[in-house]
């Protein structure tokens, strides 16, 4: 079955541009990205790869390398307000079902 | 605006059941997918089970399948999740979400089902 690999944790400085990897995905699935604060429910902040939903800063940004079977979360403009808990997502065709990778925290130096 | 809205957890003992509900408001697509996602205190999510809008697809995570059953009653928006002989594994707080052909996702606030003796 599919499993996305994430890194434990990412940190940077304000102002500074940070990526989030997510390995293993599946080519031919979408990949989505969720942000999630302490004590609150999860908000989408990619859908589709790369489609961001209204409301979200366009310095939020995803992408995909094909090569490496891997998604990215870019964060640009790094401010307090990221930190959170971050999960990809992707459509797992052999158990009809979704799977989400382990989560990355995001600390702002 | 979409509005998803969980009820029904508590504190069960291992081996009982609990019906979780979650009631959907402001969904103007005529198909949509509603999902049941759990995370255990501390740890990551992870999806539960799904099904259409028509009733007619679900699925289930391997480590619930036989104990869990999702349904749906359209007339009143609602999808139930139905949990049996539950185990303190089990423990976690579930959230509904939904989306519709796209595969953005709304959430609900979740609701907080703890098995323990």
């Amino acid at each position: 079955n599919l499993m996305l690999t994430q890194p434990p944790s990412v940190s940077g400085s304000p102002g500074e541009t940070i990526s989030i990897s997510c390995t293993r995905y599946s080519a031919s699935s979408y990949v989505q990205w969720y942000q999630q604060r302490p004590g609150t429910s999860p908000i989408t902040v990619i859908y589709e790869s790369n489609q961001r939903p209204s409301g979200v800063p366009d310095r939020f940004s995803g992408s995909i390398d094909f090569s490496s079977n891997s998604a990215y979360l870019t964060i640009s403009g790094l401010t307090t307000d990221d930190e959170a808990d971050y999960y990809c997502q992707s459509f797992d065709s052999n158990i009809e079902g979704f799977v989400f990778g382990s989560g990355t925290k995001v600390t702002v130096l | 605006e979409v509005q998803l809205v969980e009820s029904g957890g508590g504190l069960v003992q291992p081996g009982g059941s609990l019906r979780l509900s979650c009631a959907a408001s402001g969904i103007t697509s005529s198909g949509y997918w509603i999902h049941w996602v759990r995370q255990a205190p501390g740890k990551g999510l992870v999806w539960v089970s799904r099904i259409y809008s028509d009733g007619g697809s679900e699925s289930y995570v391997d480590a619930v399948k036989g104990r869990f059953a999702i349904s749906r009653d359209n007339a009143k928006n609602t999808v139930y999740l139905q949990m049996n002989s539950l185990r303190v594994e089990d423990t976690a707080l579930y959230y509904c979400a939904s989306h519709p052909t796209t595969l953005l996702w709304r959430w609900g606030q979740g609701t907080l089902v703890t098995v323990s003796s």
